[in-house]
């Protein structure tokens, strides 16, 4: 069945390095790819989004281009900052399977002054 | 616009009892979808619904049931509770239903199993 695998957190970074989070697919149809976000004690905000093979989703200095080649949708940014510290999920959508979103097991981010 | 609302946010029950979740969409969302959070199974999709019909189910026993009325308002209803059912219960909802569409999470609904 359709997967997403997310690199193992937690991440710890010093404010303004370049962050990447890795995440790749298994999906037999053609998948829309979505960030979400969650804070402490929050659901989850949607990050950035991407429904076909080479678009780029960006937002708040977030980006990920969806590669079909290497089934990947790595989310990265520039230069974080303290409160950019979250847990980061990478998912997908199956048109084949309505609106059902499939989850990484998410990826712990903090980020230190 | 308002967001995705749920209620109760804390709940807590004793094992073999029941208990029912809400959650008001976004005005004019259509479809509703419900997620399991837990620290070992991460996030799990549990059913989605529209038009008050329910559209697809994930991989989780009988005791967890849900429903959709016609204002778009959903309910998730879990009998017989379990120490495992112990977790964070997320709505989301979204214009339509479809792979394209964004959907918008509310704050949960954190229920523990004692």
């Amino acid at each position: 069945g359709d997967s997403v695998t997310q690199m193992e957190g937690p991440v710890t970074l010093s404010e303004e390095a370049f962050l990447t989070i890795n995440c790749t697919y298994t999906a037999t149809g053609y998948p829309s790819l979505f960030w979400y976000v969650q804070y402490p004690g929050e659901g989850l905000q949607l990050l950035l989004k991407a429904t076909k093979a080479d678009d780029k989703g960006s937002n708040k200095g977030f980006e990920a281009t969806y590669r079909k080649e290497t089934t990947s949708f790595h989310l990265e940014k520039g230069s974080v900052q303290v409160s950019d510290s979250a847990v980061y999920f990478c998912a997908l959508s199956d048109g084949n399977q309505g609106g059902k979103l499939i989850f990484g097991q998410g990826t712990e981010l903090s980020v230190k002054p | 616009k308002a967001g995705v609302t749920q209620t109760p946010r804390y709940l807590i029950k004793t094992r073999g009892q029941q208990v029912t979740l809400s959650c008001s969409p976004i005005s004019g969302h259509r479809s509703v979808s419900w997620y399991q959070q837990t620290p070992g199974q991460g996030l799990q999709f549990l059913f989605e619904y529209f038009s008050e019909t329910q559209r697809n189910k994930g991989n989780f026993p009988g005791r967890f049931s849900g429903r959709q009325f016609s204002n778009s308002r959903s309910e998730m209803n879990v009998s017989t509770l379990e120490l495992g059912d112990s977790a964070l219960y997320l709505c989301a909802s979204s214009l339509d239903p479809g792979n394209q569409e964004t959907q918008y999470f509310g704050p949960g609904t954190r229920l523990l199993v004692l």
